[in-house]
């Protein structure tokens, strides 16, 4: 299958840092979300980004398909930004399941 | 607002007990899924369905089946649980085709002594 990887594993930053989030993965895709799970464990897509750059707020992504990764940049980090980020893939529409990345464990401290 | 619903959020049962964990989605999706997180594992998936009465194993389908009767509920169901089966399970849905965003229920924690 699909392999995924997620770097750094851990960061720790200060509040209003910012940091860059990363994913490569082994094959072409269709499908690359970005999810964050807060500290209760409920799990949030942030973004559907197979390919191009999108902005939401203080959070971006940018997907470069043809090198197979992805960046996820958080700006001026605050403490609610804290949790696990899971970058997920699927290689086509009849694949059905989406691989996920091991996750990086991002906290801020105040 | 988009809503999965997953029946527990806390589990204890007892090695050889049957467990079922439900899911119920309000959102009219057709596909839905189970995982399964471990720590440093991140999600791996258990089962999913495409469709009402239709199953696929995902990668780690032993130990495990589910059931799909209806579209908004699939069921996740351990025979006879084991203390290997002590993890974070977690439900989620989407429309089908691959550019569906995927929602996810709460998760059920299990743990199994």
């Amino acid at each position: 299958g699909i392999q995924v990887e997620q770097s750094p594993p851990d960061l720790i930053l200060q509040e209003g840092a910012n940091s860059t989030l990363r994913c490569n993965f082994s094959d072409s895709v269709n499908n690359l979300q970005w999810f964050h799970q807060n500290p209760w464990g409920q799990l949030i897509n942030l973004f559907y980004i197979p390919s191009g750059t999108k902005q939401n707020g203080r959070l971006s992504a940018t997907t470069v398909a043809t090198e197979r990764y992805s960046l996820l940049y958080i700006s001026s980090s605050q403490t609610t930004d804290s949790g696990v980020y899971f970058c997920a893939v699927e290689r086509d529409s009849n694949d059905y399941k989406l691989s996920f990345g091991a996750g990086t464990t991002v906290t801020v401290r105040a | 607002d988009v809503k999965v619903t997953q029946s527990s959020r806390y589990l204890v049962k007892r090695t050889g007990e049957k467990v079922f964990l439900e899911c119920v989605q309000d959102m009219d999706h057709e596909n839905m899924f189970w995982y399964r997180q471990d720590p440093g594992l991140g999600l791996r998936l258990i089962y999913f369905s495409y469709d009402v009465k239709m199953k696929e194993k995902g990668d780690i389908p032993e130990g495990y089946s589910v059931s799909r009767e209806k579209k908004e509920r699939f069921s996740l169901i351990l025979e006879s649980a084991s203390t290997n089966q002590t993890s974070m399970y977690l439900c989620a849905s989407r429309m089908p085709g691959y550019t569906g965003e995927l929602f996810f229920g709460e998760g059920s924690r299990l743990t199994v002594l």
